[in-house]
């Protein structure tokens, strides 16, 4: 069965500081694995996706398979980047399946 | 890219009644998707609305208490049935981008509290 871990529900680093949001999945197929954010009062919107290796918002992520992790980094964060971050596995058809979710705080 | 609408965005029900949560999507897609967020928890798949069958759903979740109507490509309705206090959720919809295969884009939510 899937399952997607974040063991942080709550992370803070001062602005400028380097930030890693951690993220494990388990998952027998060959997995597609997304990090959606959610700023305060917001909706849920996608940040970056495995496939795409793509940097956003300075935010990178690479997919290790040998340790099944997804993890999200960013070299300094900004008071902005202070939001819910979730990531999520997609699995068959369009099915998408979420960690609980990891708070972070930047502090100014 | 698809853009979500979804109402009502919030709502204060009775215990066992019943509300009906719609979702528009600005574009045409073959999958919607309902999710439901209790208090303080992630995300859960209910079910996966596609047009012009019965929607699929997830274990844990069964259509005489949350039935979907898909009647065609950009609109679907999630109902949440003889409520109680533990369907005190935010609901929401989801679509991918454009086509298939593209991520999923989500609508605002449904803030539920039943009392």
């Amino acid at each position: 069965a899937q399952r997607v871990t974040q063991p942080e529900k709550l992370l803070s680093v001062f602005k400028g500081a380097p930030v890693e949001l951690k993220c494990n999945y388990s998952y027998s197929g060959s997995p597609e694995l997304f990090w959606y954010v959610q700023y305060s009062r917001q909706r849920l919107q996608l940040l970056l996706r495995h496939i795409s290796r793509e940097s956003i918002k300075g935010f990178t992520a690479d997919l290790n398979k040998g340790e099944t992790s997804f993890h999200l980094k960013k070299p300094f964060a900004q008071e902005e980047d202070s939001a819910m971050y979730y990531c999520a596995l997609r699995a068959g058809a369009n099915n998408l399946f979420f960690g609980t979710g990891t708070r972070l705080t930047v502090i100014p | 890219s698809a853009v979500i609408s979804q109402k009502p965005s919030r709502d204060i029900c009775q215990r066992g009644t019943s509300l009906t949560i719609q979702c528009q999507v600005d574009s045409q897609v073959t999958m919607m998707f309902w999710y439901r967020q209790q208090p303080g928890q992630s995300l859960t798949l209910i079910a996966t609305a596609n047009q012009g069958s019965e929607a699929t759903y997830e274990s844990g979740f069964v259509i005489d208490k949350f039935p979907i109507s898909r009647p065609n490509l950009t609109f679907s309705t999630l109902t949440v049935s003889n409520m109680s206090p533990e369907d005190s959720s935010i609901y929401l919809c989801s679509a991918p981008r454009d086509t298939e295969g593209q991520p999923q884009h989500f609508g605002d939510g449904t803030r539920l509290s039943i009392l």
